[in-house]
């Protein structure tokens, strides 16, 4: 079955300290990939797709077929990234998969 | 566009009782999603409709729950009767064509049975 894991439940770091956030799934083919993000009181909303390959607040996110990863990185964590973040799979012709979700917390 | 609306916001009711989820996609969107959000298993996709047309419900728990879209503007999650397992926050979300497109969230419906 496909399936995406997000290993971490929650992501506590300093301000200005790296962050990762681990993504992997299990899809034949080359699936579409998206992260989805949720602020506090906010919608949840698209941060960024495989296929932009774009950075967005600082994001990026890299496909690693050898691994089925689609980690999501930035080299400084600000407080106002503090959020629950979704690793989001599409498996071309079924339905978005999400995963469980991690919350990033960065503190001062 | 007020995006995505959903009411209604907060649903408190008792276990036994039917309850009516709302939905009105963005005009223009023809994708249509119910989600559920829990603690325990994240977000769970529990149907989705492409032109009103139910694509995939396997995630729908069971028979308890039942999704319909009348039309391009409307869709409604009906849970009957609702049990305090299914409390939860329910989201719709639309696009403009299938799941390879950005999807638009509500803000949500907060579901507590009790």
């Amino acid at each position: 079955a496909q399936r995406v894991t997000q290993p971490e439940k929650l992501l506590s770091v300093f301000k200005g300290a790296p962050v990762e956030l681990k993504c992997n799934y299990s899809y034949s083919g080359s699936p579409e990939l998206f992260w989805y993000v949720q602020y506090s009181r906010q919608r949840l909303q698209l941060l960024l797709r495989h296929i932009s390959r774009e950075s967005i607040k600082g994001f990026t996110a890299d496909l690693n077929k050898g691994e089925t990863s689609f980690h999501l990185k930035k080299p400084f964590a600000q407080e106002e990234d503090s959020a629950m973040y979704y690793c989001a799979p599409d498996g071309a012709g079924t339905a978005l998969i999400f995963g469980k979700g991690t919350t990033l917390s960065v503190s001062s | 566009d007020a995006g995505v609306i959903q009411s209604p916001r907060h649903e408190v009711t008792e276990m036994g009782q039917e309850v009516t989820l709302r939905c009105k996609p963005i005009s223009g969107h023809n994708s249509l999603f119910w989600y559920r959000q829990t603690m325990m298993r994240g977000l769970e996709l529990l149907i989705y409709f492409n032109n009103n047309v139910p694509i995939d419900d396997s995630g729908m728990p069971e028979d308890r729950f039942s999704a319909k879209m009348p039309n391009a503007s409307f869709s409604t999650l009906k849970i009957q009767p609702s049990e305090p397992r299914d409390s939860a926050v329910y989201f719709c979300a639309s696009s403009l064509g299938g799941t390879s497109y950005e999807q638009y969230f509500g803000p949500g419906t907060r579901l507590t049975v009790t």
